[in-house]
């Protein structure tokens, strides 16, 4: 089936320092979304973007919606230690029947102190 | 909290058997889908529910179906068991007032020995 090409796929950062990841995609999603999964639960969404080039903020966090359509980045910014999880981005489709969510493979996050 | 619950949380079955798993909507929510997460992956679409019918399925086999009942939870089954069923198992719920954004339960944890 279609997959996200999700990068790094793992990250070890110091305290305090900023993170990036991107997720990228052959075809066009009308709606991206980053979740973060900690061990032994399920995602918790992070940030919903819904229109090309819409750059969002929550918190430390910063997303933006590619302008292609294809693509987006999260930034984390002065990591501390509760960061640390498995970011996913996800996108929903333009088109179909079912509202299926495509992931990522992940981005695993350790932030050493 | 997402308002999203899953039952039970960890079952453990053997080959060729059949199991059961539940999941409770977000409140206002109509839509539930279910996803298999593999160790280390990302969560792959199984089916969608939408007014009590089938509304998508991803690429698995006809022994994994489901239901939705009238207060919109939702049911899973799997029959015939294999070894490669065992995952974590997630149940999201969502409406198209709430943008379709899928929120996740905690899933259910699927050993198949």
């Amino acid at each position: 089936g279609q997959q996200l090409n999700q990068s790094p796929q793992s990250m070890f950062i110091q305290e305090g320092e900023d993170v990036s990841m991107n997720c990228t995609s052959s075809s066009i999603f009308n709606t991206w979304l980053w979740y973060k999964q900690d061990p032994g639960e399920g995602p918790v969404l992070l940030i919903a973007l819904y229109k090309a080039g819409e750059l969002t903020s929550n918190g430390r966090l910063t997303a933006q919606f590619g302008i292609t359509r294809k693509d987006s980045f999260l930034n984390i910014s002065a990591s501390i230690p509760s960061d640390v999880g498995i970011y996913f981005c996800a996108g929903l489709p333009e088109a179909g029947s079912a509202r299926q969510l495509t992931f990522g493979s992940g981005t695993q996050l350790t932030v050493l102190p | 909290e997402t308002g999203v619950t899953q039952s039970p949380t960890h079952l453990i079955k053997t080959r060729g058997q059949q199991v059961t798993l539940r999941c409770s909507s977000q409140s206002g929510h109509n839509t539930v889908s279910w996803y298999q997460q593999a160790l280390g992956q990302g969560p792959q679409f199984i089916f969608q529910y939408y007014r009590e019918e089938e509304n998508g399925r991803g690429n698995f086999p006809p022994r994994f179906s489901g239901l939705q009942f009238p207060n919109y939870s939702s049911e899973l089954n799997v029959n015939a068991l294999e070894l490669d069923d065992s995952a974590l198992y997630l149940c999201a719920s969502s409406s198209i007032v709430a943008k379709n954004i899928q929120y996740f339960g905690a899933g259910t944890r699927l050993s198949v020995l």
